[in-house]
């Protein structure tokens, strides 16, 4: 059984430029979160997708948007990209709303570099 | 911005058991206490989560004060691979409620 698998491993950019990650959730988890990790920091939450919508979002500008298609998998896309960007960017999977709380599984992230 | 205050880092030598203390003095009646650990290059991993009685699983011990204020992971025998970044965290009971994570505590198994 896949875990959560994120592509691509490590990504180079520069500033202003525009980038998609992608995430594929682990089997039958429907429900896909993104989050953000700055070097020394812990993860901060993105948004989550679950249906194809957006349904809860963290304190990240319009610039982070994402996508979700009906595989469950998602994207997260960043536009004009800052060197602030830089960063492990992780995707989690869980089930939703089955009236249990679940864990969410981490895929193992791109880290994305912003020159 | 997260509700749990942890030790920065902690050492503990091989095949000895390591507790990780955690402080959620303002912790809600509905809100769990969560334990996730992230080994250096990956993404974090869900150890364990309780209410308020004690809670064990292959992996770890966890106990919580009857006040609930503060919490104690244990790992009865700590090994090499224990090494990492552990994130103590409060959660409301959701499968899919948000995780707010703080800095963690860096733990150094010493062989």
């Amino acid at each position: 059984d896949a875990g959560v698998t994120q592509s691509p491993t490590h990504l180079i950019k520069t500033r202003g430029q525009q980038v998609t990650l992608r995430c594929s959730p682990k089997s039958g988890h429907d429900t896909v979160s993104w989050y953000q990790q700055a070097l020394g920091q812990g993860p901060q939450f993105i948004f989550q997708y679950y249906e194809e919508e957006e349904r809860q979002r963290g304190n990240f500008p319009d610039r982070f948007s994402g996508h979700q298609f009906p595989n469950y998998s998602s994207e997260l896309n960043v536009n004009a990209l800052l060197l602030g960007d830089s960063a492990l960017y992780l995707c989690a999977s869980s089930p939703f709303g089955q009236g249990n709380s679940y864990e969410q599984y981490f895929g193992p992230g791109t880290r994305l570099t912003v020159t | 911005d997260a509700k749990t205050t942890q030790p920065t880092s902690m050492d503990c030598a091989e095949g000895r058991a390591a507790n990780l203390p955690c402080n959620h003095s303002t912790i809600s009646g509905n809100e769990y206490v969560y334990w996730y650990r992230q080994i250096h290059s990956q993404g974090p991993q869900y150890i364990i989560h309780g209410l308020k009685n004690n809670e064990t699983n292959e992996m770890a011990s966890l106990i919580i004060t009857e006040d609930r204020k503060s919490s104690t992971l244990i790992l009865p025998h700590a090994t090499l691979r224990d090494t990492a970044v552990y994130y103590c965290i409060v959660r409301v009971y959701s499968g899919n409620t948000p995780l707010v994570f703080g800095k963690g505590t860096r733990l150094s198994v010493i062989a």
